[in-house]
Order: C-alpha cells, then structure tokens, then sequence
C-alpha cells in the first residue's frame, strides 16, 4: 500500500537558520506530492504541491522537489522565521485515487 | 471564498452522550473527508464521500460513529455514545475530484473533549 514517511521532530531552530525536513513515499503509480502545514489551533492548509517528476513546489520560501529516482520530496527553507513554528505533514495522493496518505507530521520549533 | 465551514469550534461533553459535528464543504466541491487527530494516532481518514455517497468508510472506528451527506452542502459526524477515547480535534476537507492535483482544504476542525 501507499505511505509516507517524514522525520520525527520535534526540530528546533533559530530564526534565519536553513529547514530541511526530509520526507519519503512508498506508491504505485505516479503519484501527486504535497506539503501540509498546521499552524497551532488551527486546521490544516496547503503549502505547495507537484505532480509530476521533477516538478518543484514552491510557496512562502518553501521549496521542495519531486524526485522519483530517490522517492522523496523534501522540504527546505533557506531562513526561518518564528512564524514558520508550525506541524509540517507529507502526503501524496495516487492519480487514479481519491485518498491523501500522510506523514506522521514533523513539529518545527523557531526560536527568536 | 468562506472556506470549509465546521461547527462547533468546541465541544465538551459526558460519556455516554451523542455529539453531532457539522460540516459544510466549499461551494462546488464534490468529495468530502472525514479525519481524526491525536496526539499518539496521528491523522486518521475516517470516511470520505464523493458526489454524497460514502465511498470508503474503512476507517470508522466502529459502529458508535456514523456520517451522513444527506445534500452537497452538508455534512454530518455522529459519536453514539461517546466515549473518552473519543477525545480528538475532528477535521473536515473538501476536494473536487477529477482535478489535476485533488488538492484537500481543510476547516479548522472540532476539539472534542469526552469526560
């Protein structure tokens, strides 16, 4: 079956330094890759998305890759700020299906 | 755009009550998403339907949850009785299948709390 694998957090780090957090998938297919983000109390909002390989996501300073060699679509930013404190969560969705597979989230800590 | 609409915001109750968590999905979409978060699950999807017909209720906990989609505007979680295990912040997502991308968007969900 589908399923997504990310680190576990919780990360912390000052304001400015570089995130990366890793995330890699198991599917059939060809899936569609997305990044979550769960501000705290409140629901979860799309932060970017690719749906084919090699396509790169961005949004907000986010970046993250399709890499269909590696199965992996990490997400990075080059400076943080403590406004990115926040869950992030991984999840692909397959072409054919209707279904988001998550991640087990990663909880980002930015401290001034 | 008003967005996932859910209600209400926060719920506390006594075991053994019913709860009824309401959603209503972005005008147009056509797939709603029932989800479950805690602490030491995670996200579970409980049911999703497409067009208002449950498709996949495999994740339904057991027989005391139920969900309805009586109108495309619509939706509702039931918990009877409710139990403190229960105790979860509950999302709603709507999508429009057919879409590139299916891209989900999230209300700001329900806090559930059952003593």
């Amino acid at each position: 079956g589908n399923s997504v694998t990310q680190m576990e957090g919780p990360v912390t780090l000052s304001e400015e330094a570089f995130l990366t957090i890793n995330c890699t998938y198991t599917a059939t297919g060809y899936p569609s890759l997305f990044w979550y983000v769960q501000y705290p109390g409140e629901g979860l909002q799309l932060l970017l998305k690719a749906t084919k390989a090699d396509d790169k996501g961005s949004n907000k300073g986010f970046e993250a890759t399709y890499r269909k060699e590696t199965t992996s679509f990490h997400l990075e930013k080059g400076s943080v700020q403590v406004s990115d404190s926040a869950v992030y969560f991984c999840a692909l969705i397959k072409a054919a299906g209707n279904k988001l597979t998550f991640g087990g989230g990663t909880r980002v800590l930015v401290k001034p | 755009d008003a967005g996932v609409i859910q209600s209400p915001r926060h719920e506390v109750t006594e075991m053994g009550q019913e709860v009824t968590l309401r959603c209503k999905p972005i005008s147009g979409h056509n797939s709603l998403f029932w989800y479950r978060q805690t602490m030491m699950r995670g996200l579970e999807l409980l049911i999703y339907f497409n067009n208002n017909v449950p498709i996949d209720d495999s994740g339904m906990p057991e027989d005391r949850f139920s969900a309805k989609m009586p109108n495309a505007s619509f939706s509702t979680l039931k918990i009877q009785p409710s139990e403190p295990r229960d105790s979860a912040v509950y999302f709603c997502a709507s999508s429009i299948t057919g879409t590139v991308a299916y891209e989900q968007y999230f209300g700001p969900g329900t806090r559930l709390t059952v003593t």
